[in-house]
C-alpha cells in the first residue's frame, strides 16, 4: 500500500510569490493534515481538512490556506511568500475524522524562500 | 496552558545501550504519540496510545495518565535508530496536536 506522498520535494520561490504545495493521502484516508517545521523550530500544526472541509487551523495568516479534493488529495497554498516560511512542510493522513487517530506521514515539501 | 515537555533535548548512545526518551504535558490528554524523524525530514509515527503500554520490536512506550507522563524506550539500541524521536499530545480541550521540541539521539557503533 503506498504512503502519503507529497510534491515538489524540494521548492525554491522568492519573497512575494506563492507556493503551492501537494499531498496525496494514503487510500481510504479522509483526513488530511499540514504542519510546518520551521529551521531550529518544531512542528507546528498548520491546517487540517476532512471531507473536502477545513475543520481546524493554526495560528498562521490567511496567507496560508489550502483545500481538498474529492479524491482527497490535498493542496497548501501561501501568498505573499516571506523569508521566515522557509520551512519543510508535512503532510498526514488519517483514516477517520479527528486528530486523535494515528496519523501517518509523508515525506515532506522543502520550501526556501529567497 | 497547553504544554509538552520533552527531556533529554539530545542524547548521545553507545550500540546496544537501553535508551529512555521521555515526555510530560500540563493538563489532560486524550490521545499522546510518537514520532520519529530521519535526516532529511521524513516522519514516522511510531505510537499512539492513550493508557497503559505498546510494543513494536526493539520500541516499547509507556504512559502514566495520572502523572501525566509517557516514555519511549528503545531496547539495544542501533545507529540505525539515530533520529529525533517527537511527542504529540492531544489535549481534551483542543483539536490539535501539540509538538514537543524533540529529544535527537545518536547512536554509535
Amino acid at each position: 500500500e503506498a504512503g502519503v506522498t507529497q510534491s515538489p520535494t524540494h521548492l525554491i520561490k522568492t519573497r512575494g510569490q506563492q507556493a503551492t504545495l501537494r499531498c496525496s493521502p494514503i487510500s481510504g484516508h479522509t483526513s488530511v493534515y499540514w504542519y510546518q517545521q520551521a529551521l531550529g523550530l518544531g512542528l507546528q500544526f498548520l491546517l487540517w481538512y476532512d471531507e473536502g472541509e477545513e475543520r481546524n487551523r493554526g495560528n498562521f495568516p490567511p496567507r496560508f490556506s489550502g483545500r481538498q479534493f474529492p479524491n482527497y488529495s490535498s493542496e497548501l497554498n501561501v501568498n505573499a511568500l516571506e523569508l521566515e516560511d522557509s520551512a519543510l512542510y508535512l503532510c498526514a493522513s488519517s483514516p477517520l475524522a479527528g486528530e486523535n487517530n494515528e496519523q501517518f506521514f509523508g515525506p515532506g515539501t522543502r520550501l526556501t524562500v529567497l | 496552558k497547553n504544554e509538552v515537555e520533552q527531556s533529554p533535548q539530545n542524547l548521545t548512545a553507545q550500540e546496544g545501550e537501553f535508551i529512555t526518551i521521555n515526555c510530560s504535558y500540563s493538563v489532560g490528554i486524550s490521545a499522546l504519540h510518537w514520532l520519529q524523524q530521519h535526516p532529511g525530514g521524513g516522519i514516522v509515527s511510531l505510537f499512539m496510545l492513550s493508557s497503559g503500554k505498546k510494543k513494536h520490536g526493539r520500541l516499547i512506550a509507556t504512559i502514566n495518565i495520572q502523572e501525566k507522563h509517557s516514555s519511549l524506550h528503545i531496547t539495544a539500541s542501533h545507529p540505525r535508530d539515530s533520529a529525533v524521536y517527537i511527542c504529540a499530545v492531544l489535549f481534551y480541550n483542543t483539536d490539535k496536536l501539540i509538538f514537543g521540541t524533540g529529544t535527537r539521539l545518536q547512536v554509535f557503533p
